[in-house]
C-alpha cells in the first residue's frame, strides 16, 4: 500500500520558472494538505482541500496555486518561482473531521530555487 | 498568538538510555495534541494523539503525557535504540482542527 506519493522528489528551478508538484493518495481520504518545512521552523500550511473540487488557503498561500480535480490527487503549482520558495514540501492526507485522525504524509519534495 | 514550543532543540543520548522531550503550548481553544516522528529525508509519522480528557498514551517504547491545565506535554522514550534517531515534533490542534506545529527536537542516539 503506497499511502501518499509525491513527485518529483528533488527539483532545481531558476528564478521565474514554473513547476507543478504532484501528490497522490490511495486511501480514499477526503482531506489533503500541502505544507512547507524550513530549517528551525514548524511545518506551515500552504493550501488544503476538504474534498474533490475544493481548495482553501492556509497560513502561507502567496505564490502558490492548487487544484483537486480528482479525489486522489492534489497538485501544487508555482507560477513564478522565487528563492524564498526554496524549501521541502510535504503533502498529507486524512479521512476528514468528525474524529481525531492522524495525518499520513508523503516523503517530501526538496525544491531549490536559484 | 497560538504557539508550540519544544525543548530541548537537540539532544544526544547513548543507546539504551531513556529520555524525555518537552512541549509547551499556548493554543486556544485546544482540541488535541499529537506527537510525530520525522526521520531525516522523510515525512512525519504519527506516534500518539491525545484529546483533552487523556493525560497519558503509549505507543510501544514511546509514552506521551498531557497536562491540559499547565498546557504542557512530554514524550518519554524508554530504552532508546539507534532507530530512534529522528526529529520529534509536537503538534497542537485548535478547535477548528487547524494544526500548530512545533519546530521539533532533534534526537541523536549514539552507540
Amino acid at each position: 500500500n503506497a499511502g501518499v506519493t509525491q513527485t518529483p522528489k528533488f527539483r532545481v528551478l531558476k528564478t521565474g520558472q514554473s513547476m507543478t508538484l504532484l501528490c497522490a493518495q490511495d486511501m480514499n481520504h477526503e482531506y489533503m494538505y500541502w505544507y512547507r518545512q524550513d530549517p528551525g521552523m514548524g511545518l506551515r500550511l500552504i493550501h488544503y482541500s476538504v474534498g474533490e473540487g475544493t481548495t482553501a488557503k492556509g497560513e502561507v498561500p502567496d505564490g502558490y496555486n492548487v487544484s483537486r480535480l480528482k479525489k486522489q490527487n492534489f497538485l501544487l503549482g508555482l507560477e513564478s518561482a522565487a528563492p524564498s520558495q526554496t524549501s521541502v514540501y510535504f503533502c498529507a492526507s486524512n479521512p476528514g473531521t468528525g474524529a481525531v485522525y492522524g495525518y499520513t504524509f508523503g516523503s517530501g519534495t526538496r525544491l531549490t530555487v536559484v | 498568538k497560538n504557539q508550540v514550543e519544544q525543548s530541548p532543540q537537540s539532544l544526544i543520548i547513548l543507546e539504551g538510555k531513556n529520555c524525555t522531550l518537552q512541549c509547551n503550548y499556548t493554543v486556544s481553544p485546544f482540541s488535541n495534541l499529537r506527537w510525530y516522528k520525522q526521520d531525516t529525508g522523510r515525512g512525519p509519522v504519527s506516534l500518539t494523539i491525545m484529546t483533552f480528557s487523556e493525560n497519558t498514551k503509549s505507543n510501544g517504547r514511546y509514552t506521551a503525557t498531557l497536562d491540559a491545565d499547565t498546557k504542557q506535554s512530554s514524550l518519554h522514550i524508554t530504552a532508546s535504540q539507534l532507530s530512534d534517531s529522528a526529529s520529534y515534533i509536537c503538534v497542537v490542534s485548535e478547535g477548528n482542527y487547524q494544526l500548530i506545529w512545533g519546530a521539533g527536537t532533534k534526537l541523536i542516539i549514539k552507540p
